[in-house]
């Protein structure tokens, strides 16, 4: 499975925008770049995906580099309740296989 | 829907004990995964199936662990005997076709003593 590497820990302040950073080198031609995130004592909840191009959601938008290597996922207005772990996941659609792999993640921090 | 559901929330057991963790996923989700978390290994794989067969189990860590799904709706992970090791969070998430969005569930804190 190819890695991802993210930094450990963020900080934000509360209204001001946040860009997460996910490097991913050896990504392949038919991984798709997934991001996740994990609130207090709860379980992972999806936040957006993309294979190629830039994608906007209701909760984020996320930043694909041409060359695919790295992205980065962006939260518009940080509020309190954005403090989770964040998980940048690459996830193959070329194979049979449909795993999730989670790997460290970045711990956002949000100061009012 | 409800969304993935687990049971029970919390399990306190003593060592050498059998535990039963259930899940119930989203109807009409082909897929189901079990994780398990801890702080020291983070969130782990340990199986997933797709249409009520085991694809992957490579990350079950050893025979004690088994997991079954014997319909659509219902799954359970089974360890027998239970270790003080043992003891994290596990997580059941489901979803519909390949490469799309996990649902999770609240997960189940497993403590064994």
């Amino acid at each position: 499975d190819a890695k991802t590497t993210q930094p450990n820990s963020m900080e934000s302040n509360e209204e001001e925008p946040v860009h997460l950073p996910c490097n991913h080198s050896t990504i392949s031609g038919t991984d798709y770049i997934h991001w996740y995130r994990q609130l207090p004592s709860q379980g992972p909840e999806y936040v957006i995906h993309g294979l190629t191009s830039n994608v906007n959601n209701r909760m984020a938008s996320l930043a694909i580099a041409e060359d695919r290597k790295s992205s980065t996922l962006i939260l518009h207005r940080a509020t309190l309740r954005d403090a989770a772990v964040y998980y940048c996941i690459l996830q193959n659609y070329g194979g049979a296989t449909n795993k999730l792999i989670f790997g460290t993640g970045t711990l956002l921090a949000v100061q009012p | 829907d409800a969304g993935v559901i687990q049971s029970p929330r919390h399990e306190v057991t003593e060592m050498g004990q059998e535990v039963t963790l259930r899940c119930k996923p989203i109807s009409g989700h082909d897929y189901l995964f079990w994780y398990r978390q801890t702080m020291m290994r983070g969130l782990e794989l340990l199986i997933y199936f797709n249409n009520n067969v085991p694809i992957d189990d490579s990350g079950m860590p050893e025979d004690r662990f088994s997991a079954k799904m014997p319909n659509a709706s219902f799954s359970t992970l089974k360890i027998q005997p239970s270790e003080p090791r043992d003891s994290a969070v596990y997580f059941c998430a489901s979803s519909l076709g390949r490469v799309t969005e996990a649902f999770f569930g609240q997960g189940t804190r497993l403590t064994v003593v």
